[in-house]
């Protein structure tokens, strides 16, 4: 069965670094997303991403996050300046489009900002 | 605005019992209501839709209207169960997953 993958499953970063986390979405999927979890709280809508622009973004997503579809298979979350409070598990999702489709979720990369 | 409540963090059942996860939503339009779980260091997936009205793994979900509620129930629990159960919504008839999840309810199934 298609699976969407990550990289990495774990990443430590100083504040203040860049960092870019990586998606593999399903391949026939049109749809990319990226979502988070702060621990200990809900998971939460960042951006989705659609014919290589973003469709929508929360407030969550300011300048300092950008997305990519580099190539043809990848999907990227770039942090520009990372903060402590962007530590949290990120899930990159993905889903053809319409009524009665589901997002299928990556393992998610667990980013710790130190 | 959209708001998905799990009042319950965790859930504790021996097996065999029946199990109710309560999810209760707030949503001025017609939403369209998901049940994902999470097993044990595995990736959120999908578990059941409201709009499919079918029962997986034993689990079946009813949307009410009335009461803004899309709990998640099983007569007989299994230690197979045990997991992380996230209430989901989105509004109906858009094309994409832009989810409003809860904040999940543990399930721990004892033998």
């Amino acid at each position: 069965e298609p699976e969407v993958t990550q990289t990495p499953s774990h990443q430590v970063t100083q504040m203040g670094q860049e960092v870019i986390l990586r998606c593999v979405p399903i391949s026939n999927h049109l749809y990319f997303y990226w979502y988070r979890q702060i621990l200990g709280q809900k998971v939460e809508f960042l951006v989705s991403f659609y014919n290589n622009e973003i469709s929508e973004k929360s407030e969550i997503f300011d300048d300092q996050f950008s997305v990519e579809r580099p190539d043809g298979s990848n999907f990227t979350l770039k942090i520009r300046s990372t903060k402590l409070e962007d530590s949290a598990m990120y899930f990159c999702a993905s889903s053809e489009w319409g009524v009665g489709t589901e997002a299928f979720f990556g393992q998610g990369t667990r980013l710790t900002v130190v | 605005a959209q708001r998905v409540t799990q009042p319950e963090k965790l859930l504790s059942v021996f097996k065999g019992a029946p199990v109710e996860l309560k999810c209760n939503y707030s949503y001025s339009g017609s939403p369209e209501l998901f049940w994902y779980v999470q097993y044990s260091r595995q990736r959120l997936q999908l578990l059941l839709r409201h709009i499919s009205r079918e029962s997986i793994k034993g689990f079946t979900a009813d949307l009410n209207k009335g009461e803004t509620s899309f709990h998640l129930k099983k007569p007989f629990a299994q230690e197979e169960d045990s997991a992380m159960y996230y209430c989901a919504l989105k509004p109906m008839n858009t094309g994409f997953q832009k989810l409003v999840f809860g904040t999940g309810t543990r399930l721990l199934v004892s033998p």
